[in-house]
């Protein structure tokens, strides 16, 4: 079966350091991945989805990125946080092996302070 | 940009009446519709899901309904239980060959079940 894990999961960073979130899939190949943020009581909004290795598409303009050095590994990075940037991050992953849903790890919260 | 509308925002409900959510979409070309449950401090849990060829679908107490010309689909929670609250959020998709799998989901919905 499959399996999604990111970490870190709790994370409290000053402003202006840099953010390092990982992603990685297990029991399958080829997923399409997902990074999405959860303000505090608020829906998802999708940042980065990705097709392929080294294939990123984003979505809203802002201060982070996202890389996919491996087929089943997802990292969103900033190099300078700012207090915006505090939420819930989530990744997921989905695609033709999935039954076409997305399934989502259990998230990392990040608080900039 | 595509763009899913949510309602209502919250939700309370004695135990054992219906939850109706509803959820508006302006792609007209998504024909994949996922519902998610979210338990505080958690990633949200795949609960139910229907495709654009159907218009509902069933499993056990969970039901959901599309609407295709008016662009709408809806939860439908019956005797409701306290462990039903929760956030929900619903979701449109374009899956192969129309789409990439890119999600947009609305923006939740906060249900409550009164013991």
């Amino acid at each position: 079966s499959q399996t999604i894990h990111q970490w870190p999961a709790t994370l409290v960073q000053p402003v202006g350091s840099p953010l390092s979130l990982e992603c990685t899939v297990e029991g399958t190949s080829n997923p399409n991945l997902y990074w999405y943020r959860q303000a505090a009581g608020r829906g998802l909004q999708l940042l980065f989805y990705s097709v392929g290795i080294g294939q990123i598409s984003s979505e809203v303009p802002q201060n982070l990125s996202a890389s996919r050095p491996q087929d089943r590994q997802f990292i969103l990075s900033s190099k300078k946080l700012l207090l915006s940037d505090s939420g819930f991050y989530l990744c997921a992953w989905g695609g033709q092996y999935s039954g076409n849903t997305i399934y989502f790890g259990e998230g990392s919260w990040l608080t900039v302070v | 940009g595509e763009n899913v509308e949510q309602h209502p925002s919250t939700l309370s409900v004695q135990e054992g009446d219906s939850a109706v959510i509803k959820c508006t979409y302006s792609d007209s070309a998504s024909n994949y519709f996922p519902w998610y449950k979210q338990e505080l401090g958690k990633g949200p849990q795949l609960i139910i899901d229907i495709r654009s060829n159907v218009g509902e679908k069933k499993d056990q107490r969970i039901a959901v309904t599309l609407n295709k010309t008016a662009k709408h689909f809806s939860l439908h929670i019956t005797e409701t239980q306290p462990e039903d609250s929760a956030v929900y959020f619903c979701a449109a998709s374009r899956i192969p060959p129309q789409g990439t799998y890119k999600y947009i989901f609305g923006t939740g919905t906060r249900l409550k079940v009164l013991a």
